[in-house]
């Protein structure tokens, strides 16, 4: 079982749907990121928690602690909001741990 | 100022010949780290550096694999007799504290 699990794999949306991303870990963290790759492969760290919520435009990302399991929300959702999220978490140190990923599509 | 860049941005080679990637970080970051994506794949660690040494590279998958920094700033990332399983995006990344900012990547393609 891997210590950071995403839900769901792939994720489909219509133009304006409100989306969630679910990230579970079984380790404990100093903090939680959400990252996003887009097709082109480049990578962008988006949040970094270590408690409560955060939010940045039609972004927001909560977490919890005590259930070790943090969101990641996308308000009025856009294709070009296309792309990879990943959850990764470290614990006192540099060492990322990354979740596997969600695809996510919106179409228009 | 300038991001974490990357070179070269694509390499194709034939496989059993070395290849060497190069990483220039932000300054100021004394904080490295090289991540290989394989094709549909999650990102795997493959090295750390704090300044010029490497206290962890449990993550280089095989012996082939080495990498050095210098100067605190740009490392190198080599692979000797690449192997065709070597093929992959390799993305490295630089930091001051937890949060990470990374290069565009390397895309290899081993033949």
């Amino acid at each position: 079982k891997n210590e950071v699990e995403q839900s769901p794999q792939n994720l489909t949306a219509q133009e304006g749907e409100f989306i969630t991303i679910n990230c579970s870990y079984s380790v404990g963290i100093s903090a939680l990121h959400w990252l996003q790759q887009h097709p082109g492969g480049g990578i962008v760290s988006l949040f970094m928690l270590s408690s409560g919520k955060k939010k940045h435009g039609r972004l927001i990302a909560t977490i919890n602690i005590q259930e070790k399991h943090s969101s990641l929300h996308i308000t009025a959702s856009h294709p070009r909001d296309s792309a990879v999220y990943i959850c990764a978490v470290t614990r006192g140190t540099y060492k990322y741990i990354f979740g596997t990923g969600t695809r996510l599509k919106v179409l228009a | 100022g300038a991001g974490v860049s990357q070179s070269p941005s694509n390499k194709v080679t034939e496989k059993g010949k070395d290849v060497e990637l190069r990483c220039d970080p932000i300054s100021g970051h004394t904080a490295l780290y090289w991540y290989r994506q394989s094709l549909g794949q999650g990102l795997e660690f493959l090295i750390y550096f704090q300044g010029n040494s490497a206290p962890d590279k449990s993550g280089l998958p095989s012996d082939r694999f080495s990498a050095e920094r210098t100067g605190g700033s740009v490392s190198t990332l080599t692979i000797q007799r690449t192997q065709q399983e070597d093929s992959a995006v390799y993305l490295c990344a630089s930091s001051t504290e937890e949060t990470q900012y990374f290069g565009p990547g390397t895309r290899l393609l081993v033949l």
